[in-house]
């Protein structure tokens, strides 16, 4: 067990739809990561948030968002959904930001959304 | 630009026996960590094993192991002993000390190698 949350575990929406993922990191960790796997892409990071604020964009389109909260959750809102949106999303956490290359990410169980 | 490679799609290997899954990298930050994470068919993304860009001696953990060679910018995983739960997706990757393109300790991943233990 990695220590990570992620709800739900399966999501299955219309296109056109809007949904939310939401992510629980480890405790201690201030640090969420977001990714997108799908079979044509692979694992595309997509945002990071540090403490509350945003740090880093990767390839997220303009219709996805996220937020991390004062209790250091985090949610990914995805909306205006399309059938290429339907992947595997994980949360991953850390603990530190800067200098943190030789400490692993803790990945979540995913959310598998499935777009229809 | 910083990259990783796995050349091998899919992989098979004989219970019991050892098995190399092969990974490259491309960075000129000469401070790095490199990882291998495992994905089962069930979807979960497991952490192996790691290795730092300055550590002296290759790193073990139980049956797994990376030889790394550092002048080749390799990082290959060694399973020894293969089990058939060792049947999945394993993925190297790769996090860097510097920022690059705003990207604050992100991982950068491979595109896997499946493996395939069989019985």
């Amino acid at each position: 067990d990695s220590g990570v949350t992620q709800t739900p575990k399966h999501l299955i929406t219309a296109t056109g739809q809007r949904v939310t993922l939401r992510c629980s990191p480890r405790s201690g960790d201030l640090s969420v990561y977001w990714y997108q796997q799908s079979l044509d892409q692979g694992l595309q990071f997509l945002i990071q948030y540090y403490n509350g604020e945003e740090r880093a964009k990767g390839n997220i389109l303009e219709r996805f968002s996220a937020q991390q909260f004062p209790d250091l959750h985090s949610e990914l809102n995805l909306s205006s959904l399309e059938l290429g949106d339907s992947a595997l999303y994980f949360c991953a956490s850390s603990s530190r930001l800067r200098g943190a290359y030789n400490s692993p990410l803790h990945f979540g169980n995913g959310t598998r959304l499935t777009v229809t | 630009a910083q990259k990783i490679t796995q050349t091998q799609p899919g992989m098979f290997v004989q219970e019991k026996e050892a098995v190399t899954l092969d990974c490259t990298y491309d960075t000129s930050d000469p401070s790095y960590g490199l990882f291998w994470y495992k994905q089962p068919s069930s979807g979960e993304m497991i952490f192996l094993i790691y290795q730092g860009s300055y550590d002296q001696q290759n790193a073990t953990e139980g049956r797994y192991s990376l030889n790394f060679q550092k002048a080749r910018k390799s990082a290959n995983l060694v399973i020894s002993a293969s089990q058939l739960g060792d049947s999945a997706m394993y993925f190297c990757a790769m996090r860097l000390f510097m920022n690059y393109g705003g990207s604050q300790g992100n991982l950068i991943f491979g595109k896997g190698t499946k493996l395939s233990v069989k019985p």
